[in-house]
């Protein structure tokens, strides 16, 4: 599975769309786009994924470029319990196993 | 949320004992995997399981075996625990049907003294 790159942390306010970039320049054309986060002491809570078109469910939208090399994950309305850390993670849809990396660690403040 | 629970949910034990942690799911899905959490590390994959009596490693097997007699239970035993695998376990189920999305569990912290 291609590696990721995504800041360490980042800031938000309250109420205000978070945008959490990543970069997966080696990405192969079948390798999908997933977005999982991790509130403080509890499991990793699957967001969202995409391939090539740009996704949108009820928690967030993900933008993927043309070249597909990077994406970003768009919260739209950030609130506290949206403060967490947040994995890119790109795997073939068929692997067995997903492979975190370090993931953004978002704060969201008042 | 998936209905995947993980029993004990915190557990303190000594080196060289047995233990073993359980993972139930309501949902049905077919596979179901074991991961541990450690800082610096991410989550690493422990084993899996793709159907019942159906299992392989993953890439920190060594010191842990699994058992999953039923669709909705998986196993995870430590033999003999070390005070390597104090860790946090989480376990993760998928359908592999219409999704491959990976649902997780709360985890469960487990210390070896």
């Amino acid at each position: 599975d291609a590696k990721t790159t995504q800041p360490t942390s980042m800031d938000c306010a309250e109420g205000r769309a978070a945008n959490l970039p990543c970069n997966h320049s080696t990405i192969s054309g079948n390798e999908y786009v997933y977005w999982y986060r991790q509130i403080h002491s509890q499991g990793p809570q699957y967001i969202i994924h995409g391939l090539k078109n740009n996704e949108t469910n009820e928690m967030a939208s993900l933008i993927i470029t043309e070249d597909r090399k990077s994406s970003t994950l768009i919260l739209p309305h950030a609130t506290l319990r949206d403060t967490a850390v947040y994995y890119c993670i790109v795997r073939v849809r068929a692997g067995n196993m997903l492979t975190f990396g370090g993931g953004t660690r978002l704060m969201v403040k008042p | 949320d998936a209905g995947i629970t993980q029993s004990p949910r915190h557990k303190v034990t000594e080196t060289g004992t047995p233990v073993t942690l359980r993972c139930h799911q309501t949902e049905n899905h077919r596979y179901m995997y074991w991961y541990r959490q450690d800082p610096g590390h991410g989550l690493r994959l422990i084993h899996y399981s793709y159907g019942v009596k159906d299992t392989d490693k993953g890439e920190v097997s060594d010191g842990y075996s699994v058992s999953r007699s039923k669709t909705e239970d998986f196993l995870l035993t430590l033999e003999s625990a070390t005070s390597s695998q104090t860790s946090v376990y989480f376990c993760a189920i998928s359908a592999r049907g219409s999704t491959d999305t990976q649902y997780f569990g709360p985890g469960t912290r487990l210390t070896v003294l």
